[in-house]
């Protein structure tokens, strides 16, 4: 199957410091990112759809200020976690698709903490 | 908007024992099916889909499902479950031809086999 991955694994920060994230599609080329967020035992939350070229669409709750997400190309896509604080410390789940109706791929994560 | 209820959050088995996980979904369009399973610190892996055909999806490491579009449920099933099975698992549907193919995750079930 395609391959995600994501870097870092895992991050420890400076509350106020940025973070960021990038997710890379290796052998195919992702017109469409997705980024989640996860709490420990809880579900994967969708945090915005990342697109090629144009911005990003939020969901609601996002502040889309404090989370920038960047698809520069068709095989990477950037979250930076500006001005990090500890209540963002969570994993950070990145999938690519290859297109509609099919399966999405998903980075291996990264684990995000806030100091 | 689309709506995915996961009925167990844990499901404890002994191991060579059968396993049903639950999956109930909410759409008022049709839908594409997945299951998931995520091992500790790590992404997403494709156990199966249902995109549409036969409502009998068999896919990996031994795991069917059966999509019942009636009862708007799509439980995943192992006739004989092993140690390394242990895993959270999530369902989660798409929207069928929609624009984004975003992903809305089920809230998990964590299996845990015994020995």
């Amino acid at each position: 199957g395609a391959v995600v991955s994501q870097h870092p694994s895992w991050v420890i920060c400076k509350s106020g410091t940025s973070v960021k994230i990038e997710c890379r599609s290796l052998d195919f080329q992702a017109t469409t990112m997705f980024w989640y967020r996860q709490f420990p035992k809880q579900s994967l939350m969708l945090m915005a759809t990342s697109n090629e070229g144009s911005k990003a669409t939020y969901e609601q709750g996002v502040e889309k200020d404090k989370f920038l997400i960047n698809h520069a190309s068709l095989t990477l896509s950037t979250l930076t976690v500006t001005s990090a604080h500890p209540e963002d410390s969570s994993f950070y789940i990145c999938s690519a698709r290859l297109g509609r109706g099919t399966e999405a791929f998903f980075g291996q994560g990264t684990r995000l903490t806030v100091v | 908007a689309q709506s995915v209820t996961q009925l167990d959050s844990q499901v404890p088995v002994f191991e060579e024992a059968p396993v049903e996980l639950r999956c109930n979904y909410s759409s008022s369009v049709s839908v594409y099916l997945f299951w998931y399973v995520q091992y500790p610190n790590q992404g997403l892996q494709l156990l199966l889909k249902y995109l549409s055909g036969s409502t009998l999806v068999k896919g990996i490491n031994g795991f069917e499902a059966e999509f019942n579009k009636s009862q708007t449920s799509f439980h995943l099933r192992k006739p004989s479950v092993h140690i390394s099975d242990t895993a959270e698992y999530f369902c989660a549907v798409s929207e069928r031809g929609g624009n984004t193919g975003k992903l809305i995750f089920g809230q998990g079930t964590t299996l845990q086999v015994k020995p």
